[in-house]
């Protein structure tokens, strides 16, 4: 019965390298985003999508892409990963104010 | 660019001490959230506020939204160590959310 869910918990990768990450959300919410948090703890918006629209796109390197294949799927794609890409990220769903978070995936770049 | 200050970034009491952790900006925003974050573990939406003054109350945490909308406070009575967390206040607007940095609570029995 997980509400927001990301495919992979951990994902140890080299430079250079091309990486996805999955996202669900069963909550029956239109709304999705994707967060990276810091090793400072910072959360920071990265993109948001409603109904598969994407609505917001923050200062982001465009080798991150996300994907909506229908307003319950938000994949981000990561192209030529780099060291500082290392952080944790976040998905996230809402229909109004209140976001809900997904366990979040931690993405290490060696 | 706003911004949300939260302030103290670290916060180490005893059991069944009260505490008051504060967020502040210069910036209107139209709610004010917070949300609490376990290591491993996704932010959890605790309360969203939404009216100036508004004050919500979540059994032994209090949260206030200020009159003019640009800052917040989440107080909590007796502290127990399942308290012991990092609490995250978060601004919105125009649909985006804006977070502060944190306070990192530890509650030591």
């Amino acid at each position: 019965d997980t509400a927001v869910s990301q495919t992979p918990k951990y994902l140890v990768t080299q430079m250079g390298n091309d990486k996805s990450i999955k996202c669900e959300q069963n909550l029956g919410h239109d709304t999705m985003y994707w967060y990276k948090q810091d090793s400072k703890k910072f959360l920071k918006i990265m993109f948001s999508y409603n109904n598969k629209e994407l609505i917001i796109n923050e200062t982001v390197p465009n080798r991150f892409s996300p994907k909506s294949p229908d307003k319950a799927h938000l994949n981000l794609h990561i192209n030529s990963l780099e060291l500082g890409d290392s952080a944790v990220y976040f998905c996230a769903s809402s229909l109004g104010a209140g976001q809900y978070f997904g366990p979040g995936t931690r993405l290490t770049v060696t | 660019t706003q911004l949300l200050e939260q302030s103290p970034q670290f916060l180490s009491i005893q059991e069944g001490e009260n505490l008051t952790v504060y967020c502040n900006s210069s910036s209107v925003f139209s709610s004010l959230q917070w949300y609490r974050q376990e290591p491993g573990e996704g932010p959890v939406l605790l309360v969203t506020v939404v009216t100036g003054g508004e004050v919500k109350k979540l059994k032994r945490l209090t949260f206030q939204f200020g009159d003019a909308r640009k800052d917040s406070s989440l107080h909590i009575t007796a502290a127990q160590p399942g308290d012991t967390g990092l609490y995250l206040c978060a601004g919105g607007s125009q649909g985006n959310l804006i977070f502060g940095k944190g306070t990192k609570l530890s509650v030591k029995p």
